[in-house]
């Protein structure tokens, strides 16, 4: 079925280990995006991509690098990751309008622990 | 930069009671979207609202965007346990990027049967 998949949907890694979260959508959207969601903090723009090698910080990008070599993917690397780095972690899309306005289609999630 | 604020952070309700969420934009946006996401889901789009002063209804929930496009409401008329949730406000920054979005931290909905 097309959608927007993530993986792993869990990892507990290690302080200091090099992480990558899978994102793949199906629609070829041109947009893609990278939040974080933390209790207190609602969902945070880590980084978002407009197309194929076009991307841009969000609000909370430090200690995370992003690529978009094809259009249906976007990981997300953790590059040293820290304890502060436990999270939600959802990957969106989007598609592009001129009129703007685009409803963004979330992944399931992947759930993020660094001990 | 832009900033959305969402209250009330928590909401509990008795099943049938009315619910609202309140969501306020430190500047001017082009247009704002609500998002619900259930418990261990992820969000998911639920509308739109473009126009000043622009009210949109869907079932028993009604969506005001107000007339200066800086604030927006989501209210639920007789809530039922299906509900339950948390709702997220998320807003584009007039004259800003065409796709990023600001979302609010949410407010958590739920509802005693």
């Amino acid at each position: 079925d097309a959608g927007i998949t993530q993986s792993p949907r869990y990892k507990i890694t290690e302080t200091g280990r090099q992480v990558t979260l899978m994102c793949h959508q199906t629609w070829s959207h041109s947009y893609m995006f990278w939040y974080r969601q933390d209790l207190g903090h609602g969902l945070r723009l880590i980084y978002y991509s407009a197309a194929a090698d076009i991307t841009d910080k969000g609000e909370v990008p430090d200690g995370y690098v992003v690529s978009r070599s094809k259009t249906e993917n976007f990981p997300l690397t953790l590059e040293s990751a820290t304890r502060s780095q436990t999270s939600v972690y959802f990957c969106a899309s989007s598609e592009y309008r001129l009129q703007g306005g685009n409803e963004q289609f979330f992944g399931p999630g992947t759930r993020l622990t660094v001990l | 930069g832009q900033q959305v604020m969402q209250i009330p952070q928590y909401q509990h309700v008795q099943e049938g009671e009315d619910f609202t969420t309140y969501c306020n934009s430190s500047t001017t946006l082009s247009n704002i979207q609500w998002y619900k996401q259930r418990p261990g889901g992820h969000p998911v789009f639920l509308i739109q609202l473009v126009k000043s002063g622009e009210v949109k209804k869907q079932k028993r929930l009604t969506f005001q965007f107000g007339e200066a496009k800086k604030n927006s409401s989501l209210h639920i008329t007789a809530t039922q346990t299906t509900d339950v949730g948390t709702y997220f406000c998320a807003g584009r920054n007039s004259g800003g990027s065409n796709y990023k979005l600001t979302f609010g931290k949410g407010t958590l909905l739920t509802v005693n049967p």
